[in-house]
């Protein structure tokens, strides 16, 4: 089973800054990898894919990076709504896992 | 708009079995090259993935879940079921349906689009 370990657990940053959020395989998962953004109360939805493409209705300020075992998603101009918690899931293999999720939290 | 809608009791005794059904809604739990899955989250914590399956009926499971779980699919009722056996608290969760959608060549992958809303199902005597 492929492991995936996200960084930091907790991300505290100021409204209209930039948020970096790092995602790393345990083995290369190529470049299927894909992050979810989750608010309270809801469930996770889709934000990213192939490690760098939008899913529909995305905003442009969403961006993602990498391959192989290291992954980046970045939110270039935080919103209010952007505060919530993220995950990254590889599925390359079966099953597909996730990590353990970055708080992203108003500084 | 494909929507996922999970039903089932809310409320499940320990050593008991937990019984989920999702139905599906604007789409066809019979395309081709789409799994359907379960995955929970335990309040408070991370996300789980329990297991999938296929119109065919093919599966997979979580290795740490398999010997408690069956996932079975009625496509005349374009839905799909979860039973989780001998349940204790540590099963006390918001379980989640979902679709994955196949990779651009076609591959059925694990990726997660969309999701159900959920429901918890806490386990309690």
């Amino acid at each position: 089973e492929i492991v995936m370990t996200q960084s930091p657990a907790t991300l505290s940053v100021s409204p209209g800054e930039r948020a970096t959020l790092s995602c790393r395989a345990s083995q290369s998962v190529s470049s299927n990898l894909a992050w979810y953004q989750q608010k309270p109360g809801q469930a996770p939805r889709l934000l990213i894919y192939g490690a760098s493409t939008r899913a529909t209705g995305i905003p442009a300020r969403f961006s993602g990076s990498g391959s192989g075992t290291e992954f980046t998603l970045t939110i270039s101009s935080l919103q209010s709504e952007d505060f919530a918690v993220y995950y990254c899931q590889q599925y390359n293999n079966w099953p597909g896992t996730f990590g353990q999720g970055t708080k992203l939290e108003i500084k | 708009q494909l929507q996922l809608q999970e039903s089932g009791p809310g409320l499940v005794k320990p050593s008991e079995t937990l019984s989920l059904t999702c139905t599906v809604s604007g789409g066809s739990i019979s395309s081709s090259s789409y799994y359907w899955g379960w995955i929970r989250q335990p309040p408070g914590k991370g996300l789980e993935w329990i297991g999938s399956i296929y119109y065919s009926g093919s599966t997979y499971y979580n290795p740490s879940l398999k010997s408690r779980v069956t996932i079975s699919v009625d496509t005349s009722k374009n839905q799909f079921s979860l039973k989780l056996s001998s349940v204790t608290a540590a099963d006390t969760a918001v379980y989640y349906c979902a679709r994955h959608p196949p990779s651009i060549t076609g591959t059925t992958t694990p990726l997660v689009d969309p999701w159900g809303q959920g429901t918890l199902v806490t386990v309690s005597s």
